[in-house]
């Protein structure tokens, strides 16, 4: 069963706008992750973020979490059109498995 | 430089025709993984290996087989493919932590 759900399905934004993604997970988790897939591409890691922690930056992206509510949100800052993309978070399912959720799909315009 | 590489990018078979898809690796990973991506939808986990310890996802359907020669290379073989088989399929390898690291995928068409 798929454990990431994300919101919204999709989201079109101008470059240099903020662009926020949520995912909600439903069972206990070691740690979440976000990638980006560009179209007809392969997934490239993002970001991870531990159960213990709430807050990790990278760049231009910040990502929480909230264990009690079972939700991350990734921000893009000052998103630019190669921003565009699919994003998707990403929890560990035990054994070396990771579950994906459905995903983002970003449109940034210029 | 490309770590994860599968070949081809883009394979078309018919009806029934047996197909493999492969994929090598320079990184070294004890674990890789085969994942079916159908358009707009989440990464589906087929099978992955622990070096040479196979592990099947209950629902991957028995049409899906996979080999691993040695560390680098890791195949998919769909022994009858049917309509419903044509999907981006993803190669992945960890080091037996968190992050996968992806290839860039081969698309299957199936006439």
């Amino acid at each position: 069963s798929q454990q990431g759900e994300e919101d919204p399905q999709a989201l079109s934004i101008q470059e240099g706008e903020n662009a926020t993604m949520n995912c909600s997970y439903k069972t206990s988790i070691n740690n979440l992750q976000w990638y980006r897939q560009n179209s007809g591409r392969g997934l490239v890691h993002l970001i991870l973020i531990r159960s213990n922690e709430r807050e990790k930056h990278s760049g231009r992206l910040r990502v929480t979490l909230d264990t009690s509510k079972k939700s991350s949100s990734l921000l893009i800052t000052a998103s630019r059109a190669a921003d565009t993309a699919s994003y998707f978070c990403a929890t560990d399912a035990g054994g070396f498995k990771t579950i994906f959720g459905a995903g983002t799909r970003l449109f940034v315009k210029a | 430089d490309a770590m994860v590489i599968q070949n081809p990018r883009y394979q078309v078979t018919q009806f029934g025709k047996p197909v493999t898809l492969s994929c090598s690796q320079t990184l070294n990973h004890n674990v890789m993984y085969w994942y079916q991506q159908k358009s707009s939808q989440a990464p589906k986990l087929l099978f992955h290996y622990y070096d040479k310890d196979f592990n099947n996802e209950a629902d991957t359907p028995d049409n899906f087989q996979s080999r691993r020669p040695n560390t680098s290379f890791c195949f998919l073989d769909i022994r009858s493919p049917g309509l419903g088989d044509a999907a981006m399929y993803l190669c992945a390898t960890s080091g037996g932590g968190d992050i996968q690291y992806f290839g860039a995928g081969t698309r299957l068409s199936v006439l």
